[in-house]
């Protein structure tokens, strides 16, 4: 069965820490990969997304995240987080051709000031 | 920019209660979403609707049904509400150009 691993929950960073947020998927064609986040009493909102070409894309806020096909990963990064970072950040993974969203348990990320 | 309404933010019903949530879209998409969104499992699709009228079972569709009478809403219904449906429900829209989901501000229903 399909299926996306987030494989931290929760992570409690410091500011100015580096974050990096795992993301796994079983699938084994081509898929659009998203990282979607959601701020305390917000709507989930798209961080950035993949669809084709360079592997490393830059989202909003200064996210990052990298497409390594052979790990089937799709690895969230920041550098340096900010307290206004705190949220609960989703991977989801969507068959080409299909309307088939498959989402990450989520991870709760906890900024310290 | 895409805008995702769901009408109730919170309600609190009671077991055998007949729910309806609401959802509009304002961007004139084909395809809308419902989701269901509990701690420690994710979001998990309840049902799919890719036209007026038609839908889709997601991957947990008992105990709810659906109504898309026009192309702009998407009604989730729980015909006979239970205490084990207290979760976070969530709309959703999508245009397969953009190929990302547009979210509601999700529905937090408690059912007693």
């Amino acid at each position: 069965a399909q299926s996306v691993s987030q494989h931290n929950h929760h992570v409690i960073l410091s500011e100015a820490a580096s974050l990096e947020l795992g993301c796994n998927y079983s699938y084994g064609g081509t898929v659009n990969l998203f990282w979607y986040v959601q701020y305390p009493g917000q709507h989930l909102q798209l961080l950035l997304k993949y669809f084709s070409g360079d592997p490393l894309v830059k989202g909003i806020k200064g996210f990052e995240a990298e497409f390594i096909k052979s790990k089937f990963s799709f690895n969230l990064r920041k550098p340096s987080v900010q307290w206004s970072d705190t949220a609960e950040y989703f991977c989801a993974v969507n068959p080409h051709g299909t309307y088939k969203y498959i989402f990450g348990t989520g991870t709760r990320l906890k900024v310290l000031a | 920019d895409v805008k995702v309404t769901q009408s109730s933010r919170y309600l609190v019903k009671r077991t055998g209660e007949k729910v309806f949530l609401e959802c509009v879209q304002d961007m004139d998409h084909e395809n809308m979403f419902w989701y269901r969104q509990d701690p420690g499992l994710g979001l998990r699709l309840i049902y799919f609707s890719y036209d007026v009228k038609m839908k889709e079972k997601g991957d947990i569709p008992e105990g709810y049904s659906v109504s898309r009478e026009k192309k702009e809403r998407f009604s989730l219904i729980l015909e006979s509400a239970s205490t084990n449906q207290t979760s976070m429900y969530l709309c959703a829209s999508w245009t397969p150009e953009l190929g990302e989901l547009f979210f509601g501000e999700g529905s937090r229903l408690t059912v007693l």
